[in-house]
């Protein structure tokens, strides 16, 4: 099964500026998550969607941050507009089920460098 | 609160040798607990998945423990090599609202 694709894989912007990041989780995983990963540390979660429904977006800053999953599939996240505190790794994850045993498959991640 | 303490946070081996891991947590109420690899500038992949009843659970050199008692859980690596050369991070889910408490890792160098 092809896995999970996320792109661009590296993007350099300037503060200010917008930026966002698209994801395809495997076919038929119905949980698709946003994580955020900075060096040294664990992933920290920003949002989780089931289905086309973001059911924790507790972490996500609402302020510069917005993402969206529509008919179910593909995901964005973006961020607008950027500061230099944003430089991270950004990874998307999906699994079969938010609930149960499902382990989460991971995308690549997108570096992000807010310079 | 929730929490996930991974120790040590870097360990160097050389290639060959065993090592173990340690993944202690305060996470209530549990549902299970799962390990991840992380190769560098990859997204994390799952090793295995402990549940409250299993204490000892191996895939392939490596071996995980849960001490449900303790809250403990560590992973045994044997006969190391050099694409054991990782992260390595523990993940505990909260049974009640499914939330993932994920540690900081542990980066685990082998060396030949």
């Amino acid at each position: 099964e092809a896995g999970v694709v996320q792109s661009p894989r590296y993007k350099i912007i300037e503060k200010k500026q917008p930026v966002a990041f698209w994801c395809n989780p495997i076919s038929g995983h119905n949980t698709l998550y946003w994580y955020l990963q900075n060096l040294g540390q664990g992933p920290e979660l920003l949002i989780r969607y089931e289905n086309e429904e973001a059911v924790d977006d507790s972490q996500l800053p609402k302020d510069r941050f917005s993402a969206e999953r529509l008919k179910g599939v593909d995901s964005t996240l973006k961020i607008q507009p950027a500061e230099l505190g944003d430089s991270a790794v950004y990874l998307c994850a999906s699994s079969l089920t938010g609930t149960g045993g499902s382990p989460l498959h991971f995308g690549n991640g997108t570096r992000l460098t807010v310079t | 609160k929730n929490q996930v303490e991974q120790s040590p946070q870097s360990l160097i081996i050389l290639e060959g040798k065993n090592c173990t891991l340690q993944c202690n947590y305060t996470v209530s109420p549990f549902s299970n607990l799962r390990w991840y690899k992380q190769d560098t500038g990859r997204g994390p992949v799952s090793l295995t998945i402990m549940t409250f009843s299993e204490n000892t659970k191996s895939n392939g050199r490596y071996t995980a423990t849960l001490d449900a008692d303790t809250k403990q859980s560590s992973l045994h690596i044997t006969a190391s090599q050099l694409s054991d050369s990782a992260s390595y991070i523990c993940v505990v889910k909260v049974d009640s609202n499914y939330q993932l408490i994920w540690g900081a890792g542990t980066k685990l160098i082998i060396k030949p």
